[in-house]
C-alpha cells in the first residue's frame, strides 16, 4: 500500500511569489494535517481538516491556507513568500482526528531565495 | 500552552549499547503520544504510539512508556546499532477545546551510534 505521497519534493521560489504544495493521504484515511519544520527545530502545526473541513490551525499568517478535496488529498498554499517560509514541509494522515497514529510524508523541501 | 522537551538534545554512543531517550511535556490532558525517526531531510517514521490510558508499548528493540500523570515518557533502544542513527522526535496529541487532534513535538534527540 501506498504511504502518504507528497509532491513536488524539492522547490525553489522567489520572495513574493505563490505556492501550492499537495498531499495524497493513505487510503481510507480522512484527516490530513500540515506541519512545518525549520532545520533544528520539531515539525510545528499549521492546519488539519478532517472529512474536509478545518478542524484546526496554528499560529501562521493569513499568508497560510488550505484545502482538502472529495477524495482527501490536500493543497497547502503560501503566498507572498517571505525568506523565512523556507522548510520542510510535511503533510501527515490519520484514520480519523484524534486518538489514531499520524503517518507523515516525506515532505516538500521549499526554499525561498 | 503545550511544551514539550527532549533531553537530551545529542547522543553519541558505541554500538550495542541500550539507551534511554526522555521527554516530557507540561499539559498531561493527551489522547496520546508518539514517538518518530527523522533521518536527515527525510520524512517522520511513526516508531510507537501509546493511546492516554496505556502505559508502555514495544516494537522489537524498542520499548516507550507513558507516566501522564507526570508528563514523562522514555523511548529505549535495546541493543543499539549504526543503523539506529537518526534524529528521534517525541509528539503529544492534546485532548483540549480547539487544539484536537494537532500534534505538539520536541526538537529532538540526535542519535549517533559508531561501530
Amino acid at each position: 500500500d501506498a504511504g502518504v505521497t507528497q509532491s513536488p519534493t524539492h522547490l525553489i521560489k522567489t520572495r513574493g511569489q505563490h505556492v501550492t504544495l499537495r498531499c495524497s493521504p493513505i487510503s481510507g484515511h480522512k484527516s490530513v494535517s500540515w506541519y512545518q519544520q525549520v532545520l533544528g527545530q520539531g515539525p510545528q502545526f499549521i492546519f488539519q481538516y478532517y472529512e474536509k473541513e478545518e478542524r484546526g490551525r496554528g499560529n501562521f499568517p493569513d499568508r497560510f491556507s488550505a484545502r482538502q478535496f472529495p477524495n482527501y488529498s490536500s493543497e497547502l498554499n503560501v503566498n507572498a513568500l517571505l525568506l523565512g517560509d523556507s522548510a520542510l514541509y510535511l503533510c501527515a494522515s490519520s484514520l480519523k482526528g484524534m486518538n489514531t497514529e499520524a503517518f507523515f510524508g516525506q515532505g516538500t523541501r521549499l526554499t525561498v531565495v | 500552552k503545550q511544551e514539550v522537551t527532549q533531553i537530551p538534545a545529542a547522543l553519541s554512543v558505541p554500538e550495542g549499547e541500550n539507551l534511554v531517550l526522555n521527554c516530557s511535556f507540561t499539559d498531561s490532558a493527551i489522547y496520546n503520544l508518539q514517538w518518530f525517526r527523522q533521518d536527515p531531510g527525510k520524512g517522520l517514521t511513526s516508531l510507537l504510539l501509546i493511546q492516554s490510558s496505556q502505559r508502555e508499548q514495544t516494537s522489537g528493540r524498542l520499548n516507550a512508556s507513558l507516566d501522564k500523570s507526570s508528563g514523562r515518557s522514555t523511548l529505549y533502544i535495546a541493543a543499539s546499532q549504526p543503523g539506529d542513527s537518526a534524529t528521534y522526535l517525541c509528539a503529544v496529541r492534546v485532548d483540549r477545546g480547539s487544539t484536537l487532534g494537532r500534534l505538539y513535538f520536541g526538537r529532538g534527540t540526535q542519535l549517533t551510534v559508531w561501530p
